[in-house]
């Protein structure tokens, strides 16, 4: 059984600029949920997909947007980079929305 | 709302004592209720969890925990705790087709 893969690991952009951040979900999971993780902070979740189609959001602005693909992996988008998305990224997988999920390694993203 | 609230920020115990740490949500029903562990810069291992049942419930790592619902706590134990159970430990409430809202976290140090 393959679990949860990100990448890149780590991401240095500066602001302004556009990411792309990848998720491969846990075999037979077609659930992925991101969450973003300020230092110091716990996860805050972003946004979930299931069957390619958005299924809750945070509070996050449009800026923050993704895709999930017919093989359930995932990315991320984050357009206009301000100073504050500096942050752990994980995604997570789950099984048919299902509330246990289990976590990829996920992407430090750092702004400057 | 959902809530999660971690109140100790920072716990350190001896090798081979025993730990407890607090973990108090805010739910309108009995919800699914989760332990992390995070190891620093690493993503989150699902420890234990909590649907329904037997209201103590075991996990990986020798580690249990007990739901209490007139308390809305779900704190988690282990009754010797070795050097390399060092870590940030997250409370999480979920449901079914939604996010997890997550505690603040709590930091364990580990003294020889």
């Amino acid at each position: 059984e393959t679990g949860v893969t990100q990448s890149p690991t780590h991401l240095i952009k500066t602001r302004g600029q556009q990411v792309t951040l990848r998720c491969s979900s846990q075999s037979g999971h077609n659930t992925v949920s991101w969450y973003q993780q300020a230092l110091g902070q716990g996860p805050q979740f972003i946004f979930q997909y299931y069957r390619e189609e958005e299924n809750g959001r945070g509070n996050f602005p449009p800026r923050f947007s993704g895709l999930q693909f017919p093989n359930y992996s995932s990315e991320l988008n984050v357009n206009a980079l301000e100073l504050d998305d500096s942050a752990l990224y994980l995604c997570a997988s789950s099984l048919d929305r299902g509330p246990e999920q289990y976590f990829g390694p996920g992407t430090r993203l750092t702004v400057t | 709302a959902q809530s999660v609230t971690q109140p100790d920020i920072h716990i350190t115990v001896s090798e081979g004592a025993s730990l407890e740490l607090r973990c108090n949500y805010s739910y309108g029903a009995t919800p699914y209720l989760f332990w992390y562990v995070q190891s620093p810069g690493q993503g989150l291992q699902l420890l234990l969890k909590y649907f329904s049942g037997d209201t103590l419930v075991q996990g990986i790592k020798g580690f249990e925990a007990e739901f209490k619902r007139s308390q809305s706590s779900f704190n988690l134990r282990k009754p010797s705790v070795h050097w390399s159970d060092a870590a940030e430990y997250f409370c999480a409430v979920g449901e079914r087709g939604n996010k997890l809202v997550f505690g603040a976290g709590t930091i364990l140090r580990v003294k020889s």
